[in-house]
């Protein structure tokens, strides 16, 4: 299968400060991406829909002044976590669709002390 | 509106048992089915999926599932459990019309006792 390569696998800050992640298609060209946040023990929750070259769409309730997402090439997505509280702590998986199919990235926890 | 069932927070299973992890959907047209395996700390794993065809879907690590049109289910299964199957199983579901997103259970963590 299609292989969706994210970096950092895990990232400790201080509140306030701001973390970047990404998420790269290693073996396909994506035009879309997506984002999710899993909480412990739940469910992904779908968090945007990221789309090369153009704005990313976010879901009901997403902040997309917290939650910056940059979709500069058809490899790459970067979710960026401005200001990050501790409430923003969790993981967060990003994945990208080929064909029907949809690839996850090994996800990258966060955790804002 | 799309959604997905996965009534069982956890299955247990002695190895080398058969297991079922189950799924029920709702979607508005047909349905785009999947099954994903989640370890600790890490992202989802692709095992199977069901778009047309047969009912019956194989997939990876000896996994199937069976698409059942009129209970709208889609459950998980294989005929003999590994120790190493032990991890979180979600099923998602999308419909074939338009850009439509994928929705995911809430997931069911599988645990096999040797």
């Amino acid at each position: 299968g299609a292989v969706v390569s994210q970096h950092p696998s895990r990232v400790i800050c201080k509140s306030g400060t701001s973390v970047k992640i990404e998420c790269r298609s290693l073996d396909f060209q994506a035009t879309t991406m997506f984002w999710y946040r899993q909480f412990p023990k739940q469910s992904l929750m779908l968090m945007a829909t990221s789309n090369e070259g153009s704005k990313a769409t976010y879901e009901q309730g997403v902040e997309k002044d917290k939650f910056l997402i940059n979709h500069a090439s058809l490899t790459l997505s970067t979710l960026t976590v401005t200001s990050a509280h501790p409430e923003d702590s969790s993981f967060y998986i990003c994945s990208a669709r080929v064909g029907n199919i949809q690839y996850f990235g090994a996800g990258t926890r966060l955790s804002v002390l | 509106a799309q959604s997905v069932a996965q009534p069982e927070d956890q299955v247990n299973v002695a190895e080398g048992n058969p297991l079922t992890v189950k799924c029920t959907y709702s979607v508005s047209g047909n349905p785009y089915l999947f099954w994903y395996v989640q370890y600790p700390n890490r992202g989802l794993q692709f095992l199977l999926k069901y778009i047309t065809g047969d009912n019956l879907v194989k997939g990876s690590y000896g996994f199937e599932a069976e698409f059942n049109k009129s209970q709208t289910s889609f459950h998980l299964k294989k005929p003999s459990a590994l120790v190493s199957d032990s991890a979180l199983y979600f099923c998602a579901v999308r419909g074939d019309t338009g850009f439509q997103k994928l929705v995911f259970g809430t997931g069911t963590r599988l645990l096999v006792s040797p």
